[in-house]
């Protein structure tokens, strides 16, 4: 089983500044890396795909970055609708398809 | 409009049955992975189960694994999960959701908004 391990637990921003978020595998996924977005109350929402392809919708200041074993999501310019929960997700050699335990992003 | 709409969810005790259902419009159901998804309130997502487009293939957690049944119905665009001799540890919220890339890189871009299961 690949395990996914992010960090920080909770990392605090201040709106307008950048945040990265990090994901590592336990062995390589290669870019089979996806990246979720969550609010409270809400089911989680695809923001990249292909460790750094956007999914529809996705806005621009959002970036996926990485390959193998360590990758980055950064937030640029954020704005109040980004302070939510972060996920990462592995589709390489599954069963079974694990997530990270998540990033809580909070405004500082 | 995609959406993914999922009833069942309800209190049940344990040992006890239950069967979730999912019902998609929007896009075309009979291309898509589909999977559930669980979320104890509070805690991080975890995969339960996922079945291809065609039902040829079905997966499973291994903490499910001879208990609950994923299947599906492409006539109605329905997606199910059986859920049989439940435990207080599958209290969790479970999400329905899709994916539209048709090979095994299996990200999930569709979502339903949930369906809360209590076992106590």
């Amino acid at each position: 089983e690949i395990v996914l391990t992010q960090s920080p637990a909770t990392l605090s921003v201040s709106p307008g500044e950048r945040a990265t978020l990090s994901c590592r595998a336990s062995q390589s996924v290669s870019t089979n890396l996806a990246w979720y977005q969550q609010k409270p109350g809400q089911a989680p929402r695809l923001l990249i795909y292909g460790a750094s392809t956007r999914a529809t919708g996705t806005p621009a200041r959002f970036s996926g970055s990485g390959s193998g074993t360590e990758f980055i999501l950064t937030i640029n310019s954020l704005q109040s609708e980004d302070f939510a929960v972060y996920y990462c997700q592995h589709y390489k050699n599954w069963p079974p398809i694990t997530f990270g335990q998540g990033t809580r992003l909070e405004t500082k | 409009e995609v959406q993914l709409v999922e009833s069942g969810g309800t209190l049940v005790q344990p040992g006890g049955s239950l069967r979730l259902s999912c019902a998609a419009s929007g896009f075309t159901f009979t291309t898509y992975w589909m999977t559930w998804v669980r979320q104890v309130p509070g805690k991080g997502l975890e995969w339960v189960a996922n079945i291809k487009q065609d039902g040829s293939e079905k997966f499973y957690v291994d903490s499910v694994k001879g208990r609950f049944t994923i299947s599906r119905d492409n006539v109605k665009d329905s997606l199910y999960l059986q859920m049989n001799s439940l435990r207080v540890d599958d209290t969790a919220v479970y999400y329905c959701a899709g994916s539209s890339n048709p090979g095994y890189h299996l990200y999930m871009d569709v979502w339903g908004k949930g369906t809360t299961v209590t076992v106590s």
